[in-house]
């Protein structure tokens, strides 16, 4: 079954330094993958997805990550971090070939800012 | 405003009392998806319906129940709750064509305490 692993349950930053939230993934066919983030009490937003195309995917708020397959990874970096990016931030696999079901989240990276 | 629409927002109630958790899809999306996220479980994948049909169980406890209707909104059932019950209950929801690829827009949650 697949699975994801987020490395670190908290990460702290300054702004205006490197954000690089780590992920692995599980799964013995290829994978779709996806960031999602969460402020504070709202719901879950989508930063990015890879679904088998470009191996580095941009998503919004300058957010980006690089499929690895050899390495089994979907990290997500931000070249600079600025305060509104504190949030919890999940990574989520579904297999690619089930379509429609549901997306398998890791545990969350709580990621703060510091000025 | 993601599209998709919760109610109630918040709800408090005492062990061993039943409540329902409505959720109404992005219009035209055909998939709901219920989680429930608590602090030590994290994101956990409760039930999938398309169409008014249910398409997968994941870790839904046998008290819990849900169904979709055919205008497609959907109510989640939690009955002889538990103080262990008390989470954040979110729905999300995809368009009708399955694909793995399909984004889940989450709702902004119900979040359920239980004294």
């Amino acid at each position: 079954a697949q699975s994801v692993t987020q490395l670190g349950s908290h990460v702290s930053v300054s702004e205006g330094a490197l954000v690089l939230l780590r992920c692995n993934y599980s799964s013995s066919v290829p994978p779709y993958l996806f960031w999602y983030v969460q402020y504070p009490n709202q719901g879950l937003q989508l930063l990015l997805k890879y679904t088998s195309a470009a191996t580095l995917v941009k998503g919004i708020n300058g957010f980006e990550a690089e499929f690895k397959k050899s390495e089994t990874s979907f990290h997500l970096t931000k070249p600079s971090a600025h305060m509104s990016d504190a949030a919890e931030y999940f990574c989520a696999v579904r297999l690619a070939n089930q379509a429609g079901t549901a997306l398998i989240f890791g545990k969350g990276t709580t990621l703060s800012v510091s000025s | 405003d993601s599209g998709v629409t919760q109610t109630p927002k918040h709800l408090i109630t005492a062990t061993g009392q039943r409540v329902t958790l409505r959720c109404s899809p992005r219009s035209g999306d055909l998939s709901v998806y219920w989680y429930q996220q608590s602090l030590d479980q994290g994101l956990q994948f409760l039930i999938h319906y398309y169409n008014g049909e249910e398409r997968a169980k994941g870790n839904i406890l046998e008290r819990f129940s849900a169904q979709q209707f055919p205008d497609l909104h959907s109510e989640l059932n939690l009955s002889s709750l538990e103080l262990g019950d008390s989470a954040l209950y979110f729905c999300a929801s995809t368009p009708g064509t399955p694909s793995g690829a399909n984004v889940l827009t989450f709702g902004a949650g119900s979040r359920l305490t239980v004294l």
